[in-house]
């Protein structure tokens, strides 16, 4: 079946680089794209999305590109801080109404 | 602005109990999801609303799962009888419309001994 799944699933940082988290999807039908963050004890946080009209969005602090071609998308975070530890997901909208979630990607941010 | 408000944060019951969850989605947000959160399955949708309708209920594991939305302020997710297996973390979620960001409430983490 199709999927959408991280390549990775923790990443360790130096606060104050650069966090990339990628995502690969299998759907090309797919149109619409969601980042979530996650903190231990909360319920999913929306970062950024971004449809499949446009290669990049920016955010504050957070950047999501899409490369339709080999169905990648990519999440990334300037100057990582330490708040900025969390589980992210990447969540693709499969027409509709229904979101299908990575497993995602825990980032540690170290001091 | 509130956003979606959970309760009860956490819930611990014996098997066999019924167990209620509830949720208040944001003011305005026409669309409402239950989603169900373990380790080893991730996020999964147990059911879509849409004004106040079941639209998708294929995700509710089971008969001893029901959900109802009497209005658009207010929804309930019931297990009877719950079991061990059903310990999880449960989310809601809305959205303006249907296919619009659906944003999170804080869950609420069932545990059935």
């Amino acid at each position: 079946g199709e999927s959408v799944g991280l390549h990775l699933p923790t990443l360790s940082v130096q606060e104050g680089d650069n966090s990339i988290i990628n995502c690969a999807y299998s759907n090309s039908a797919s149109d619409y794209f969601i980042w979530y963050k996650q903190e231990s004890g909360k319920g999913p946080q929306f970062i950024i999305d971004i449809r499949s009209n446009m290669d990049k969005r920016q955010g504050q602090r957070v950047t999501v590109l899409l490369n339709k071609t080999v169905k990648h998308l990519s999440l990334q975070i300037a100057a990582t801080q330490p708040g900025d530890s969390a589980v992210y997901f990447c969540a693709e909208n499969l027409g509709d109404y229904k979101l299908s979630f990575g497993a995602g990607t825990t980032v540690t941010v170290r001091a | 602005d509130a956003g979606v408000i959970q309760s009860p944060r956490h819930e611990v019951t014996e098997m066999g109990q019924e167990v209620t969850l509830r949720c208040k989605p944001i003011s305005g947000h026409n669309s409402l999801f239950w989603y169900r959160q373990t380790m080893m399955r991730g996020l999964e949708l147990l059911i879509y609303f849409n004004n106040n309708v079941p639209i998708d209920d294929s995700g509710m594991p089971e008969d001893r799962f029901s959900a109802k939305m009497p209005n658009a302020s207010f929804s309930t997710l019931k297990i009877q009888p719950s079991e061990p297996r059903d310990s999880a973390v449960y989310f809601c979620a809305s959205s303006r419309g249907q296919g619009d960001t659906q944003y999170f409430g804080p869950g609420t983490r069932l545990t059935v001994l």
